[in-house]
């Protein structure tokens, strides 16, 4: 079963603009992290945000985190061209039946940066 | 360093055949993982192993199998390919230090 749960699944935005991104989880979590995937390749890291933390940036990019409600959101600020992408959210909580590694992925937002 | 290097990109194949997917990596990473992407879907993890000689079932193991006989090798076998199977292969690692995985860029397969 997915952990986490992206909305929303399709975002297109002019460039420049700021894009927002939610995830949500159904269980305790250690850690949540964000992942970017260009069309027709692998996963790559954005930003780790552990469960004792509220609010992380780097660079254009800024996470938050709710464990209350079980949730967090991926804000890219001045959005490029380039930023077109898929986003995913990943869990480390293990998916039921499976063991103490591994990532949880939710289905992803598809980001399309209008030019 | 290459990273994580994954061989083939694209295979065709039919069903009931066996393949092999490869996956390396030269980071020295203790942890590695297989994960399954398909259409819609985000990633669900197939098998990993904590260490060389250590393997474990993740959230869709039926049909795969591992081993790790190496710290830097981690195979992807394909006992008797279904066209259930056919998806995007993602093999992934980690250092036991850190959380953050590094993804290869995937293998295409289509079972037919």
């Amino acid at each position: 079963s997915q952990q986490g749960e992206e909305d929303p699944q399709a975002l297109s935005i002019q460039e420049g603009e700021n894009a927002t991104m939610n995830c949500s989880y159904k269980t305790s979590i250690n850690n949540l992290q964000w992942y970017r995937q260009n069309s027709g390749r692998g996963l790559v890291h954005l930003i780790l945000i552990r469960s004792n933390e509220r609010e992380k940036h780097s660079g254009r990019l800024r996470v938050t985190l709710d464990t209350s409600k079980k949730s967090s959101s991926l804000l890219i600020t001045a959005s490029r061209a380039a930023d077109t992408a898929s986003y995913f959210c990943a869990t480390d909580e293990a998916p039921s039946g499976g063991g103490a590694d591994g990532l949880t992925f939710g289905k992803g937002t598809h980001l399309i940066i209008q030019p | 360093n290459a990273g994580v290097t994954q061989t083939p990109k694209f295979q065709v194949l039919k069903t009931g055949q066996s393949m092999t997917l490869q996956c390396a990596q030269d980071m020295n990473h203790e942890y590695m993982s297989w994960y399954r992407q398909d259409p819609g879907m985000g990633l669900r993890l197939i098998h990993y192993s904590v260490g060389a000689g250590i393997t474990d079932q993740g959230e869709v193991p039926n049909g795969y199998n591992v081993s790790r006989s190496t710290t830097e090798d981690f195979p992807l076998r394909l006992l008797s390919a279904a066209p259930s199977q056919t998806s995007v292969y993602f093999c992934a690692s980690r250092s036991g230090t850190e959380e953050t995985q590094y993804f290869g860029p995937g293998t295409r397969l289509l079972v037919l």
